[in-house]
């Protein structure tokens, strides 16, 4: 099956400081790649959409020059957030969509296991 | 627009009772409809989805679910309830002709309770 990875899974920095976080499809080529920034015990929120080699598609509140994100390949996306400050912690999830070996393509997401951000 | 409907923040159920997970949605043409499950500190899981053909779809871990065009929901299904079941549920829709990004409902907390 695919299958999403995402390093680091758990960071802690302090205030200031930029924080990268990778986003890897193991398996297939993930043609779209989304970034969800989850709250405790709230839906998902959808901060961007990036397609491989063009520039993210970031939704409305989401600042462009804090949350970087890159899609250089068909198998690695980066968020980094900039200038790191403590309301920026926050469960980040990313999801990856694209052609599966032996599967369909509609549009169904395939997720990465999230990344804690923990900023002091 | 697309919009998916989860009415109940959480759903509380006996093991080996049958639970179901509610789920409304809207969009423009025909829908592609999805449930995943997310425990604690972890990523979202695939559960099942309806494209085309028959409305009762089945999933992992014995879960199911219904679409029902006329009423535009896809209720999350399991016969017989595990403790291990307990996790938070996300219902998503995306649609042929419109948006091709799934939107998530705000999701509901399934508790099962020994």
């Amino acid at each position: 099956g695919a299958v999403v990875s995402q390093h680091p899974s758990r960071v802690i920095c302090k205030s200031g400081t930029s924080v990268k976080i990778e986003c890897r499809s193991l398996d297939f080529q993930a043609t779209t790649m989304f970034w969800y920034r989850q709250f405790p015990k709230k839906s998902l929120m959808l901060m961007a959409t990036s397609n491989e080699g063009s520039k993210a598609t970031y939704e409305q509140g989401v600042e462009k020059d804090k949350f970087l994100i890159n899609h250089a390949s068909l198998t690695l996306s980066t968020l980094t957030v900039t200038s790191a400050h403590p309301e920026d912690s926050s469960f980040y999830i990313c999801s990856a969509s694209g052609i599966v070996a032996g599967g369909s393509s509609y549009n169904e997401q395939f997720f990465g296991p999230g990344t804690r951000l923990t900023v002091l | 627009a697309q919009s998916v409907a989860q009415p109940e923040d959480q759903v509380n159920v006996a093991e080996g009772n049958p639970l179901t997970v509610k789920c409304t949605y809207s969009v423009s043409g025909n829908p592609y409809l999805f449930w995943y499950v997310q425990y604690p500190n972890r990523g979202l899981q695939f559960l099942l989805k309806y494209i085309t053909g028959d409305n009762l779809v089945k999933g992992s871990y014995g879960f199911e679910a219904e679409f029902n065009k006329s009423q535009t929901s896809f209720h999350l299904k399991k016969p017989s309830a595990l403790v291990s079941d307990s996790a938070l549920y996300f219902c998503a829709v995306s649609s042929v002709g419109g948006s091709y990004i799934p939107t998530f409902g705000r999701g509901t907390s399934l508790i099962v309770h020994p």
